[in-house]
């Protein structure tokens, strides 16, 4: 298993400003993956982030709005940009050691309200 | 195209009950994973049980077991005996090589929120 940490736990942030949510992985892992989780809803991905690569989105994410970052093996960033109300979320990352069919391991979650 | 279904959106018992959480996936391909995890109020979603769809088994662990049956593409959780702590949303998720040819995408179901009254 991995264990996972998200900095910052929750923010309260004004809306057409950006945040950076960065996920850390207690050890190397091959992929990791963003989601949204909408209140009261399920998970959404959002993209999956390689190491050394452009990150792959989901249909209804871009990268203008979700940029992502992968500089190494053990930790990456998601910025949200430009934020709504709509964006306020659970925004969780989740890593696995890559090839089919891997358990995915999730950190606690970045819980985002947008005023 | 894939799909994982939780048709029961809550459910509430009461302490020392049993109580089965169902999942109805669809899928074309014949190899696939699926999964279950817990999401407790805190946020976190912890990973419970990992199933290829080539083990039928029924697995059991602890309090919880699981009923794997192809033949109407289930996957069903069963928690013996629940107790408060088991209070949290739990989620079925699906992956098979359709999804994605070298990464494991999951599609999730919406959800099964459990409430356990003392």
């Amino acid at each position: 298993s991995a264990v996972i940490s998200q900095k910052p736990s929750r923010d309260i942030c004004q809306r057409g400003t950006s945040l950076t949510i960065q996920c850390q992985v207690d050890s190397q892992v091959t992929m990791m993956f963003w989601y949204r989780q909408q209140p009261g809803q399920s998970l959404t991905l959002i993209a999956t982030a390689n190491q050394g690569s452009e990150a792959t989105y989901e249909s209804g994410f871009v990268i203008d709005k979700f940029p992502i970052s992968r500089p190494n093996l053990t930790f990456s960033t998601l910025t949200v940009s430009n934020m709504s109300p709509e964006d306020s979320s659970i925004y969780l990352c989740s890593a696995d050691r890559g090839g089919w069919g891997e358990t995915q391991y999730f950190g606690p979650g970045t819980r985002l309200l947008v005023l | 195209a894939q799909k994982v279904t939780q048709a029961q959106t809550e459910i509430s018992v009461v302490e020392k009950e049993d109580v089965t959480l169902d999942c109805v996936y669809e899928t074309r391909d014949t190899t696939y994973y699926l999964f279950w995890y817990k999401q407790p109020p805190s946020g976190e979603l912890v990973f419970l049980i990992r199933r290829n769809s080539f083990d039928e088994q029924n697995e059991i662990s602890g309090r919880y077991s699981w009923n794997f049956q192809k033949s109407t593409s289930s996957f069903n959780f069963t928690i013996t005996a629940s107790q408060v702590v088991d209070s949290a949303v739990y989620f079925c998720a699906l992956s098979d090589l359709s999804l994605s040819y070298n990464t494991d995408k999951l599609i999730f179901g919406t959800g099964t929120r459990l409430q356990v009254f003392p």
